[in-house]
Order: C-alpha cells, then sequence, then structure tokens
C-alpha cells in the first residue's frame, strides 16, 4: 500500500510564482526522496534528504524534512513552464523489504 | 539520460494473448524494479531483483511474472492479457542495497502496453 500522500493533488500557478507541495508518510524512513515525472515519460530523480536531515536545497529546488511530524515539502521558487509536470515522494521505510514506497503525486501546471 | 533502457516503447495486443518488456539497467547497477502506472495514476511496485535474485515483490499478479539474467538485464512476462492490464511499465534500477546508503532509482522511458 501506498505509505506517502501528496498534497495537494494539484496545483495551478503562474510562471515566477512559488510553488509548495506537501508529502506525509507514516513509519519512520532512512530517507525520502522527490521525483519529477514529466507527461508519460519516466521518472527523474530530484533530491534525496536523509532522516537526521531537516532541510536540503538543490538549485530552485528546497526540501524539508520533519520526522516528527513524518512529513516533507517541496518547494519550488521562480517556477518556469518547464517545471510542469507530476511530483512524487518516494520513502525508504526502516523496516522496508528493499522497496520505496511512493505516493499518488502532486500534477504542477505552470501557466505563462 | 538515465542510462536504464526499455523496449519496446509502444506495444498493442490483444486481450488473451503474452508479451515480454524488456530492461537494461544502469551499467553496474544490481537492483532492478518493475513498476505499474495506469492512466493519471500513481506508482505500484510489481517486483524487485538483486543480482538475478528476487528482492521482494508488491502487487503483482499471478499472470505476472519476471526475472533478472546473469548480465542483469531484466523481462517481465505479462500473461492472458486483460483490458486493464493497459498501463506504462517502467523499469528502474538502482546500486547495491546493502551500502546502507541512499537508494536512488533510475528509471527508464518505459513500455506503453495497450490492450485491445
Amino acid at each position: 500500500s501506498q505509505q506517502g500522500e501528496e498534497d495537494p493533488q494539484a496545483l495551478s500557478i503562474q510562471e515566477g510564482e512559488n510553488a509548495t507541495m506537501n508529502c506525509s508518510y507514516k513509519t519512520s524512513i532512512n530517507n525520502l526522496q522527490w521525483y519529477r515525472q514529466n507527461s508519460g515519460r519516466g521518472l527523474v530523480h530530484l533530491i534525496l534528504i536523509r532522516s537526521n536531515e531537516r532541510e536540503k536545497h538543490s538549485g530552485r529546488l528546497r526540501v524539508t524534512l520533519d520526522t516528527s511530524k513524518k512529513s516533507s515539502s517541496l518547494l519550488i521558487t521562480a517556477s518556469r513552464a518547464a517545471d510542469t509536470a507530476s511530483y512524487f515522494c518516494a520513502t525508504d521505510p526502516m523496516d522496508s523489504n528493499y522497496q520505496l514506497i511512493w505516493g499518488a503525486g502532486t500534477k504542477l501546471i505552470i501557466k505563462p | 539520460d538515465s542510462g536504464v533502457t526499455q523496449t519496446p516503447k509502444h506495444l498493442i495486443t490483444a486481450t488473451g494473448q503474452r508479451v515480454t518488456l524488456r530492461c537494461s539497467p544502469r551499467s553496474g547497477d544490481l537492483s532492478v524494479y518493475w513498476y505499474q502506472q495506469s492512466l493519471d495514476q500513481g506508482l505500484q511496485f510489481l517486483i524487485q531483483y538483486y543480482n538475478g535474485e528476487e528482492r521482494a515483490k508488491g502487487n503483482i499478479l499471478e499472470r505476472f511474472s519476471a526475472q533478472q539474467f546473469p548480465d542483469l538485464h531484466s523481462e517481465l512476462n505479462l500473461s492472458s492479457l486483460e483490458l486493464g492490464d493497459s498501463a506504462l511499465y517502467f523499469c528502474a534500477s538502482s546500486g547495491n542495497r546493502y551500502s546502507m546508503g541512499p537508494d536512488t532509482q533510475y528509471f527508464g522511458p518505459g513500455t506503453r502496453l495497450t490492450v485491445l
């Protein structure tokens, strides 16, 4: 079953604005990862944050992790049309049988 | 380019038929994962192989089977196909799970299966 739940399910913003997506999970984790999927294409790894990290940056991406609340957020600053995609969080649970647990994704649309 | 290749890109077949999807992982990656993604849905984990052996099973139907060969490429076999099997099938690969480090997965471009 899916552990991660992304919120919102869909988000539409103007180009240049910031986009924030959230992910909640249920069990203790080793790390949490965010992936992007352009329509009909394979997923692309964006960023990984370990359970002992609270914040991580990569270019225009900022990820936070709150293990006490079992939640993470992905912030994309100064959005561009090319950021239009679905964004998935995936957790690596401590008690996993070697598989990532995937959320249902947030569909982000950037309007020009 | 992730370094993971999948063939074919598209597959159209009829109900009741059997198909084989192929995946070549990134050079050096020992793990291969198979996922199913129905239209506008999230990823459903099917099965994982590590260095030729089955490591984890997810929501894989009995009509589906997979294997990983000595050269580490993998095949997913889907039989007695039904209309509901129409989906994107992704393969992903990663490095050594025992590294205790991050388990980032690298995805192939997918195979779009259409069952008519």
